[in-house]
């Protein structure tokens, strides 16, 4: 199956600092991915979807000034958390699809534990 | 609005007993239906995945799942589970905005297994 990374695996940064997450499909090209946040016990939320080359679509109630979201080539998507703050701790996972036609189920990374202090 | 619903928060059941976990799915269209398992700190692991055809579907590690339309339900089955099933296990459908991969989760299930 295809492969997703996302680095890093775990960063802590202070308060008011920024942090980025990559997220890379490494054998196959994704014009599209996601990325999703998981609050401790809870389940995952849709923060936006990239789109290669364009901007990012963001869901209701997430700021996109303080969630920046590069998708500069079709195998690469950034996420980058901006003045960042202990809300923000959480865990950030990424997920990319082939291309429409090819097979439309999402392949998911191992996601990157942010805490913020 | 396109939602998944899962409505048991937690379940226990003793090894080697039979397992199901009920999921209930809002979604005008024929929806793509997934389920997934994280471990404790770990990433998601796909179990299996409805797209269309046959509404019994065989995943990974002995589940399976069947899609039963006029209930709106995608229920995830397994005949004897074992200890390393312990996880927390999401319900979660696609096929948004014409995008199988866009996919909204369900709040969870957790799964612990009793000795």
């Amino acid at each position: 199956g295809a492969v997703v990374s996302q680095h890093p695996s775990r960063v802590i940064c202070k308060s008011g600092t920024s942090v980025k997450i990559e997220c890379r499909s490494l054998d196959f090209q994704a014009t599209t991915m996601f990325w999703y946040r998981q609050f401790p016990k809870q389940s995952l939320m849709l923060m936006a979807t990239s789109n290669e080359g364009s901007k990012a679509t963001y869901e209701q109630g997430v700021e996109k000034d303080k969630f920046l979201i590069n998708h500069a080539s079709l195998t690469l998507s950034t996420l980058t958390v901006t003045s960042a703050h202990p809300e923000d701790s959480s865990f950030y996972i990424c997920s990319a699809s082939l291309p429409t036609g090819l097979n439309t189920e999402a392949f998911f990374g191992q996601g990157t534990r942010l805490t913020v202090v | 609005a396109q939602s998944v619903t899962q409505p048991d928060i937690h379940i226990t059941v003793s090894e080697g007993a039979s397992l199901e976990l009920r999921c209930n799915y809002s979604y005008g269209a024929t929806p793509y239906l997934f389920w997934y398992v994280q471990s404790p700190g770990q990433g998601l692991q796909l179990l299996l995945k409805y797209f269309s055809g046959d509404t019994l579907v065989q995943g990974i590690k002995g589940f399976e799942a069947e899609f039963k339309r006029s209930q709106s339900s995608f229920n995830l089955r397994k005949p004897s589970v074992h200890w390393s099933d312990a996880a927390e296990y999401f319900c979660a459908v696609g096929g948004l905005a014409s995008s199988a991969s866009k996919i909204i989760f369900g709040s969870g299930t957790r799964l612990s297994i009793r000795p």
